[in-house]
């Protein structure tokens, strides 16, 4: 089945430092993938469409400058959060479409960022 | 902004009791979706339902996607404490893959 991982599951930084998360479709192409943040017990939140070859779409809140999105190839998308502070710390989840043609969606496994 | 308001929003049940949650909305969806999350991972799809009057079962868990295709329920019968989890509904419109996310029941089962 089609499988998407995101790396890395957890990452622990210094307030001010950029973050890198990567979004991998393994065994099939992505021209599209969404990127997600979730607080705790809550739902997630839709932060941006990441398209292959041209710029992410973001959701309206959402700092395009602080959430840069990279979609470079049909299997990976970036999401990095660049001068991080306390305030993004946040589970961060992609989703890419299976190309089923019935809106399903398969998710990754999450990146926990804790920013120090 | 569609909107999919889903309820309860917590809930707390003893091992072998029946349960439903609803996910409620004013606009049309093509499809609605129910995912299970754990904590620390990704949602993982349960369901699609597609047709208005649709009724899926998934071992205990029947979903139903309303005839008017604005709401839908999942119903768990004899609820095990492996059940608990975050519960998320999402409606999708057309064939845009951008999907509108409830706010989740977190259920919990306690054995």
């Amino acid at each position: 089945g089609a499988v998407v991982s995101q790396h890395p599951s957890r990452v622990i930084c210094k307030s001010g430092t950029s973050v890198k998360i990567e979004c991998r479709s393994l065994d099939f192409q992505a021209t599209t993938m969404f990127w997600y943040r979730q607080f705790p017990k809550q739902s997630l939140m839709l932060m941006a469409t990441s398209n292959e070859g041209s710029k992410a779409t973001y959701e309206q809140g959402v700092e395009k400058d602080k959430f840069l999105i990279n979609h470079a190839s049909l299997t990976l998308s970036t999401l990095t959060v660049t001068s991080a502070h306390p305030e993004d710390s946040s589970f961060y989840i992609c989703s890419a479409d299976r190309g089923s043609g019935a809106n399903v969606l398969t998710f990754g496994a999450g990146s926990r960022l804790t920013v120090l | 902004t569609q909107l999919l308001e889903q309820s309860p929003q917590f809930l707390s049940i003893q091992e072998g009791e029946n349960l439903t949650v609803y996910c409620n909305s004013s606009s049309v969806f093509s499809s609605l979706q129910w995912y299970r999350q754990e904590p620390g991972e990704g949602p993982v799809l349960l369901v699609t339902v597609v047709t208005g009057g649709e009724v899926k079962k998934l071992k205990r868990l029947t979903f139903q996607f309303g005839d008017a295709r604005k709401d839908s329920s999942l119903h768990i019968t004899a609820a095990q404490p492996g059940d608990t989890g975050l519960y998320l509904c999402a409606g999708a419109r057309g064939s845009n893959y951008k999907l509108t996310f409830g706010k989740g029941t977190l259920l919990t089962v306690n054995p």
